[in-house]
């Protein structure tokens, strides 16, 4: 399997602007993260969907988050309008069940100036 | 309330010497899990191992150790004869379920480890 992929790897875009992440997660995993790391707030986790379905997103920091898990395949995170204080790393991550450890994707390094 | 804590912020050791990074929890759960990951400086998060709080075993692996007190509420990592690939930051995370599961991580322990 090639591990959970993450596209793009980095993105620089403007403030206002909506940008999208993207992940695949393992085959076989029905669990699947979005987490966010800053140096100030270290790792947080935005949002998980087992099955498809989004079961907590009390992580999501404001309504111009949002997450989709269209299929078992792909998932995506989306901000409408970007700001300065979203630039981060977003990981995706997947696992197969709540209580294993995770696979993490390589992360998108996301700018907002 | 739940809460991970990993006191060392940096350890900087020279390569072949044993280093151990601590954590410590607290839960009031009876069941949880918790793990560590390894963070190279390429960025990714990589999975090391998990423990259940049922299982205290100590668990070797190669040259790396951990060792679980439910005592002092610790889940500690040592890392034997270190060498510079183990430079990293490494993170302790807590798992519990609460009518859905939470997962916390601690802020991390960066190691350098000097040639």
């Amino acid at each position: 399997d090639a591990g959970v992929i993450q596209s793009p790897r980095h993105e620089v875009t403007e403030m206002g602007q909506e940008v999208t992440l993207r992940c695949k997660p393992i085959s076989g995993h029905d669990y699947l993260f979005w987490y966010r790391q800053t140096m100030m707030r270290g790792l947080e986790l935005l949002i998980y969907f087992n099955n498809n379905v989004p079961i907590d997103d009390s992580g999501m920091p404001e309504d111009r988050f949002s997450a989709k898990m269209p299929n078992a395949s792909f998932s995506t995170l989306k901000i409408q309008p970007s700001e300065p204080r979203d630039s981060a790393v977003y990981f995706c991550a997947s696992s197969l069940n709540w209580y294993y450890g995770y696979t993490f994707g390589s992360g998108t390094r996301l700018t907002v100036v | 309330a739940q809460k991970v804590t990993q006191a060392q912020t940096e350890i900087s050791v020279v390569e072949k010497e044993d280093v151990t990074l601590d954590c410590v929890y607290e839960t009031r759960d009876t069941t949880y899990y918790l793990f560590w990951y390894k963070q190279p400086p390429s960025g990714e998060l990589v999975f090391l191992i998990r423990r259940n709080s049922f299982d205290e075993q100590n668990e070797i692996s190669g040259r790396y150790s951990w060792n679980f007190q439910k005592s002092t509420s610790s889940f500690n990592f040592t890392i034997t004869a270190s060498q510079v690939v183990d430079s990293a930051v490494y993170f302790c995370a807590l798992c519990w379920y609460t009518g859905g599961f939470k997962t916390i991580f601690g802020a991390g322990t960066r190691l350098f480890v000097k040639a």
